[in-house]
């Protein structure tokens, strides 16, 4: 079946401090992969996608990405976080040529140390 | 401001009622996805439209249905509620298939007392 899986349920990182959020998908061909980020109060929002290429994305608010098919993951990073950056993250996939169904994990919670 | 909007933006309701949940899509968009966002299952896709026609079902309960109307616009119904129903309720939208962005709306948080 397919799923996604996010390890970390909660970080906590100090404001300034590097990040880096896992995020791994079961094996299928030709994933599409997704990082949301979800506010509170709001829905999510996309940061940054992975179709083919490149397999270091850039996103929104310097936000980056690496997809590693031979570790069947797409994890996250952001070399400085900023207080602002307190929300849970949400890594999805979809895959091609099976549905259009997005898959998403449960999420990790990011909370931010002054 | 993505687009969507889910109306109404809070419900509260006693079990065995039945409540409409209404999105609108951004506008062109054909696809609206229904997602079901609880604190122990996460965010659970429930099912998806396209143009009119269901084209993907997720684990969406038989007292729950959907549809999507000639003008795009999606309603979800939840009948027979449970306790277990509380819970927040996204709308998202998509122009493409597969979707290469979907949009969300704010949601509409239900309270089942």
């Amino acid at each position: 079946a397919q799923s996604v899986t996010q390890p970390d349920i909660h970080i906590t990182v100090s404001e300034g401090a590097s990040l880096e959020l896992r995020c791994n998908y079961s094996y299928g061909a030709t994933p599409y992969l997704f990082w949301y980020v979800q506010s509170p109060g709001q829905g999510l929002q996309l940061l940054l996608k992975y179709f083919s290429g490149d397999t270091l994305v850039q996103g929104i608010k310097g936000f980056e990405a690496e997809f590693k098919r031979s570790q069947s993951s797409f994890n996250l990073r952001k070399p400085s976080v900023h207080w602002s950056d307190a929300a849970e993250y949400f890594c999805a996939v979809v895959y091609m040529n099976r549905d259009d169904k997005i898959i998403f994990g449960k999420g990790t919670r990011l909370h931010i140390l002054p | 401001d993505s687009g969507v909007t889910q109306t109404p933006k809070h419900l509260i309701t006693a079990t065995g009622q039945r409540v409409t949940l209404r999105c609108s899509p951004r506008s062109g968009d054909l696809s609206v996805y229904w997602y079901q966002q609880s604190l122990d299952q996460g965010l659970q896709f429930l099912i998806q439209y396209y143009n009119g026609e269901e084209r993907a079902k997720g684990n969406i309960l038989e007292r729950f249905s959907a549809q999507q109307f000639p003008d795009l616009h999606s309603e979800l119904n939840l009948s027979s509620l449970e306790l277990g129903d509380s819970a927040l309720y996204f709308c998202a939208s998509s122009v493409d298939l597969p979707p290469g962005e979907l949009f969300f709306g704010e949601g509409s948080r239900l309270t089942v007392l």
